[in-house]
């Protein structure tokens, strides 16, 4: 059974540095790309960019290019979403999911990051 | 940057047939794919390369495209129905990935 599992709700102050994980199961980790997808609070989906495991190569939405990193350790199929400095705006649902035929095709259950002072 | 454009919302009674669409130059040259979001739970992907159903969706779902026009089609709609959609598309000029708004469809 395909899984990610996502890492668990962070409560953060402006500023700060935060690093969340998706972890990949069921199925063979370095074939298919990630992808991180933000939602804010009663809003729609919004893609941010794909890591593919292989060889890390990455590509940022250019409406996140810049504020965030995605890596990934294809030794323990996990991929990764973090930030440098944290801004209130980031309080939001972020999700990661796989990618096949041009599509995201299964989601992880999402982590909620919730940035105040 | 390419945009995808859907209805806000979209009503039907249950039983009957709803129709969501989704528009966007990218859409031309590009699949498209649906997701299901149900209120507190992750997205589902319903419907991929513009007419391909996952395994374990149900058949009342179909999907279509025309031109620079996708559709998702829910026919004899039930309660369990009532979500959030999003169309996804593969831009092949950006590499990139977007999202439609998103389409709330209410059953009544």
């Amino acid at each position: 059974e395909v899984q990610l599992v996502q890492s668990g709700a962070e409560v953060k102050k402006p500023g700060e540095s935060l690093r969340i994980s998706c972890k990949g199961s069921g199925y063979s980790f370095t074939t298919y790309w990630i992808s991180w997808v933000r939602q804010m609070p009663g809003k729609g989906l919004e893609w941010m960019g794909r890591i593919d495991p292989t060889d890390s190569y990455t590509t940022y939405s250019p409406s996140f290019q810049g504020h965030v990193t995605i890596s990934a350790d294809k030794s323990i199929s996990t991929a990764y979403l973090q930030w440098s400095g944290l801004r209130a705006s980031d309080t939001a649902m972020y999700y990661c999911a796989r990618e096949f035929a041009r599509a995201n095709d299964f989601w992880g259950q999402g982590t909620l990051v919730t940035v105040s002072s | 940057s390419y945009e995808l454009t859907q209805p806000p919302s979209v009503s039907v009674s249950p039983g009957q047939t709803a129709s969501i669409t989704c528009s966007g130059d990218i859409l031309g040259n590009n699949y498209a794919c649906w997701h299901q979001q149900k209120p507190g739970q992750s997205p589902v992907l319903v419907m991929s390369q513009d007419d391909k159903r996952p395994s374990g969706i149900p058949e009342r779902f179909s999907g279509s495209k025309s031109g620079n026009t996708a559709t998702l089609t829910i026919s004899g709609t039930q309660a369990m129905d009532e979500a959030d959609y999003y169309c996804q598309a593969w831009d092949s000029n950006t590499a990139l990935y977007v999202f439609g708004p998103g389409t709330k469809v209410t059953v009544l």
